[in-house]
């Protein structure tokens, strides 16, 4: 059974970092690649970022271009989202989810987490 | 950047209707379009992807068509816990998210 685990949202200042965490199972993780996808409260979904199944690419949404960093650890099975100059906007619940095909990075996703809730408020 | 625009923004339907569920592409995605479901507090949840084809484990009454800019998701006969939001969402050039459809109990 695929799951897909977040954590490591919380209460952070305008300005502060957050590092997301995504432990995965289930399936041969190096094989997919996986994004994160963010929905702030009351509104609709957003795709942040997405790393490929080695790791090598990775790809941004132009609101978080330069000031987020997706990684990932296969050794791990684990997602990574390093979130540096929080702002407001980025307040929201941030999902992880796999890509629904082996070796493509931009795909749909077939799995996603339960989400972790950022708050960004001083 | 592709923009996805779906409507209508809420569907007010009785159980047992059919809902059509539409999502218009700023560009050709070709059939490079899925369909997600989304209930109160939970993750969103893959019911067609490539446009037509149905995920693992996703009822028949759900369907999807269309290619090019123009899509379909049609639920034949609402069930009630059919009664949510639909997000589409494209692959074809990067990933961008519809704005959703909100399907709710008339």
């Amino acid at each position: 059974e695929v799951q897909l685990l977040e954590s490591g949202g919380g209460l952070v200042q305008p300005g502060g970092s957050l590092r997301l965490s995504c432990a995965a199972s289930g399936f041969t993780f190096s094989s997919y690649a996986m994004s994160w996808v963010r929905q702030a409260p009351g509104k609709g979904l957003e795709w942040v970022a997405a790393i490929s199944g080695s790791g090598g690419g990775t790809y941004y949404a132009d609101s978080v271009k330069g000031r987020f960093t997706i990684s990932r650890d296969n050794s791990k099975n684990t997602l990574y989202l390093q979130m540096n100059s929080l702002r407001a906007e980025d307040a929201a619940v941030y999902y992880c989810a796999k890509g629904g095909e082996v070796v493509v990075t931009f795909s749909y996703f077939d799995y996603w987490g339960q989400g972790t809730l950022v708050t960004v408020s001083s | 950047e592709i923009v996805l625009t779906q409507s209508p923004a809420t569907l007010s339907l009785s159980p047992g209707e059919r809902a059509t569920l539409s999502c218009r592409a700023s560009q050709s995605v070709s059939s490079s379009l899925a369909w997600y479901q989304q209930k109160p507090g939970q993750a969103p949840r893959l019911l067609i992807y490539d446009a037509s084809n149905r995920a693992t484990g996703i009822p028949a009454r759900f369907s999807g068509s269309g290619s090019g800019t123009d899509f379909t998701l049609t639920i034949s006969s609402l069930e009630p816990e059919d009664f949510a939001v639909y997000y589409c969402q494209q692959r074809s050039n990067w990933l961008t998210f519809g704005p959703g459809t909100k399907v709710d109990i008339k």
